[in-house]
């Protein structure tokens, strides 16, 4: 079955770090472009991140130097390690699978997500 | 960034009826050298994640009911569902992949 089985959520205080994992099967994490979403708590959709398929990595400004997308392809996993966590990152996080275009990606594929909580 | 603004923010709509959400963006998402509008519509029920429903503004996404469709071009888009089923409600989103970075609109709530 093709699917994302996203993980590692949880509470965190401002300031610390975090990672998340999100395990792909039925279909090949490094020949895709992936991506993480987020959508803090009643609101909309907001991209992060996303790693293209030859390795370059791109970053929403509201988590660029904090934030850092990579995959492990032998275990077909993609991550995102988050540092210097803010109370404005609190969202429920979720890998997707983008569908390459002439310019950027729709995405077909999104795991179930995972909660960030950042409080004290 | 371009920005993706949905009408209406929510929306009941009858059994059967016909349901109709609009979203607009900031500067024209249409590639005319290929005459592709690059905008999605996703739908999102409750505690769930969101589902690819149409991209290139038009094309239904394989699966997905034909009740659903979508129209629109250059900054303009229409989200229809032509006869509503109970388990279409949710908030339903439109994203723009024209440029980076690609953004979603507020959302729009549908009930019944």
């Amino acid at each position: 079955e093709v699917q994302l089985v996203d993980s590692g959520g949880g509470l965190v205080q401002p300031g610390g770090s975090l990672r998340l994992s999100c395990a792909a099967s039925g279909f090949t994490v490094s020949t895709n472009y992936m991506s993480w979403v987020r959508q803090a708590p009643g609101t909309g959709l907001e991209w992060v991140s996303v790693v293209y398929t030859g390795g370059n990595s791109y970053y929403a400004d509201s988590v660029q130097g904090r934030f850092t997308i990579s995959r492990d392809i032998s275990k077909n996993i993609l991550y995102l390690q988050m540092n210097s966590l803010r109370a404005e990152d609190t969202a429920v996080y979720y890998c997707a699978r983008g569908v390459s275009t002439s310019f950027y990606w729709y995405f077909d594929l999104w795991g179930r997500g995972t909660l960030v909580t950042v409080s004290s | 960034d371009i920005v993706m603004t949905q009408s209406p923010d929510s929306l009941a709509v009858s059994l059967g009826e016909r349901a109709t959400i609009n979203c607009k963006s900031s500067q024209s998402v249409l590639y005319s050298s290929n005459n592709k509008n690059f905008l999605a519509w996703y739908q999102q029920k409750p505690g769930q994640p969101p589902k690819l429903l149409i991209y290139w503004a038009s094309t239904r996404e394989s699966g997905v009911p034909d009740r659903f469709s979508g129209s629109g071009s250059g900054t303009d888009f229409t989200l229809t569902i032509s006869s509503l089923q109970a388990e279409d409600v949710g908030v339903y989103y439109c994203q723009q992949f024209y440029s980076s970075p690609c953004t979603f609109g507020q959302g729009t709530k549908l009930e019944i």
